[in-house]
């Protein structure tokens, strides 16, 4: 199965500053790579879709980036409700669409 | 308003077959496109993708889990069955549908429920 590794596994921060999340594919993706937060007891919500595009309702301060094997999820300006645990995604390799193991981002 | 609810026994034995349920509403898998997916959770660990049915009937299932799981849909109720045999005690977690889109240019879940625990014990 194609492989996504996350860096860091876990990041420290504080509100305002700026933190950038690296996922990595064992080969190219094409730019079919999600992000996704999940809050401490919630389920996963949907940030980014194909590489870059953001999804409805998340704020402007997140962004994603990249191409073929290397993909960024970058959060300006943090936000207290914005640590959380952050997971990619691969929607290129049928069947199995992995995720990444995940980086927790902490105060 | 898109809500999904997964249901199912919080409890299994070792070798049972564990049976889910994800009920949804505020849209349809006959609609091109749509489709569910089901997503699982070890505690304390990573997400892990376990198997999509899509509106017309295709169906995806995790590699390393293929021979274990069935998924299927009965548009009618509007809900989706996951099945999982011969559960293990590794098979712990918490349990989650989601809607997805699928198209030539993206796949993901943009609604989630809020998921079910399994604890496989004897």
């Amino acid at each position: 199965d194609l492989q996504l590794t996350q860096s860091p596994s876990s990041l420290s921060a504080s509100v305002g500053d700026r933190v950038t999340i690296t996922c990595r594919a064992s080969q190219n993706i094409r730019n079919y790579l999600n992000w996704y937060q999940q809050r401490p007891g919630q389920a996963p919500k949907l940030l980014i879709y194909a590489a870059s595009r953001l999804h409805g309702g998340v704020p402007s301060r997140f962004s994603g980036s990249g191409s073929g094997t290397d993909y960024t999820l970058t959060i300006t300006s943090l936000q207290p409700e914005d640590f959380a645990t952050y997971y990619c995604q691969q929607s290129y390799s049928t069947p199995s669409y992995t995720f990444g193991q995940g980086t927790k981002l902490e105060i | 308003q898109v809500t999904l609810r997964e249901s199912g026994p919080a409890l299994v034995k070792p070798t049972q077959t564990l049976t889910l349920t994800c009920t949804f509403s505020g849209f349809s898998l006959t609609t091109s496109e749509m489709s569910v997916t089901w997503i699982r959770q070890p505690p304390g660990k990573a997400l892990e993708w376990l198997a999509r049915i899509d509106w017309d009937d295709d169906k995806y299932y995790s590699t390393s889990l293929k021979t274990r799981l069935t998924i299927s849909k009965d548009t009618s109720k509007n809900q989706v069955v996951l099945t999982m045999t011969n559960m293990d005690p590794v098979d712990t977690g918490t349990y989650y549908c989601a809607r997805s889109l699928a198209t030539y240019y993206y796949y993901y879940m943009d609604v989630w429920g809020k998921g079910t625990t399994v604890t496989v014990s004897s």
